[in-house]
């Protein structure tokens, strides 16, 4: 079957500019993370959607990140004003449930900002 | 103490040998364990799910001791595809929360 999709799988974007990333999950699946990835670092969780329920937005570094999860499905993270620092692979994934069920992952963003 | 511990490695290994890497918990409670592979700039992708004492697919098998609160991963035959990053990741329990380890460099020499 279908795995988690992203789009676009590289963004080169200027100082200052808004970008969003698109993550589309297992069909089936109501847990969507979103969590970033920096050259030789470990993951950093952004944020969780469960089905409808209010997000967990703990981990997103900034005011200027923000994501949203539409129809419990498809879900955008939106970066504004972007700062060199947020050059990074924003990777997406989905689990069945959560807590205790396997994540897949989605291929990633790369995104460079100059 | 880190909630989940590996050792960064690298391992260098030549082809055909056996490896095994280990993996540290702190929260006893945990009930689900995963191991995923890593290439460079490649998003992970899952090797093995461990509910109970242990899995075995292949020339891959993960063992659970919860007594001493460790998985371990071994690979036996290796082979110069199976260089990677290697994550450990337990679900912490009664949340939402995955905890991934740093990750464990595997480097299979020719």
């Amino acid at each position: 079957g279908a795995g988690v999709s992203q789009s676009p799988s590289n963004k080169v974007t200027e100082k200052g500019k808004d970008v969003e990333l698109r993550c589309d999950p297992i069909s089936g699946h109501t847990a969507l993370y979103w969590y970033r990835q920096s050259l030789g670092q470990g993951l950093e969780f952004l944020i969780y959607f469960q089905g409808n329920s209010a997000p967990d937005k703990s981990g997103l570094p900034s005011d200027r990140f923000s994501a949203e999860r539409t129809g419990g499905s498809v879900s955008t993270l939106t970066i504004q004003r972007t700062q060199q620092e947020d050059s990074a692979v924003y990777l997406c994934a989905s689990s069945l449930s959560p807590g205790g069920y396997e994540q897949y992952f989605g291929p990633g963003t790369r995104l460079t900002v100059t | 103490r880190k909630e989940v511990e590996q050792d960064p490695g690298p391992f260098n290994v030549p082809e055909g040998a056996t490896v095994a890497f280990n993996c540290t918990y702190s929260n006893s409670a945990s009930q689900s364990f995963f191991w995923y592979r890593q290439d460079c700039r490649k998003e992970p992708k899952l090797l093995m799910s461990v509910y109970s004492s242990g899995n075995e697919d292949g020339r891959f098998t993960a063992q659970l001791n919860r007594a001493s609160q460790y998985i371990s991963l071994l690979i036996r035959d290796s082979k110069l595809s199976d260089s990677a990053t290697y994550l450990c990741v337990v679900p912490r329990s009664g949340t939402y929360k995955y905890i991934f380890g740093t990750g464990t460099r595997l480097k299979v020499l020719a």
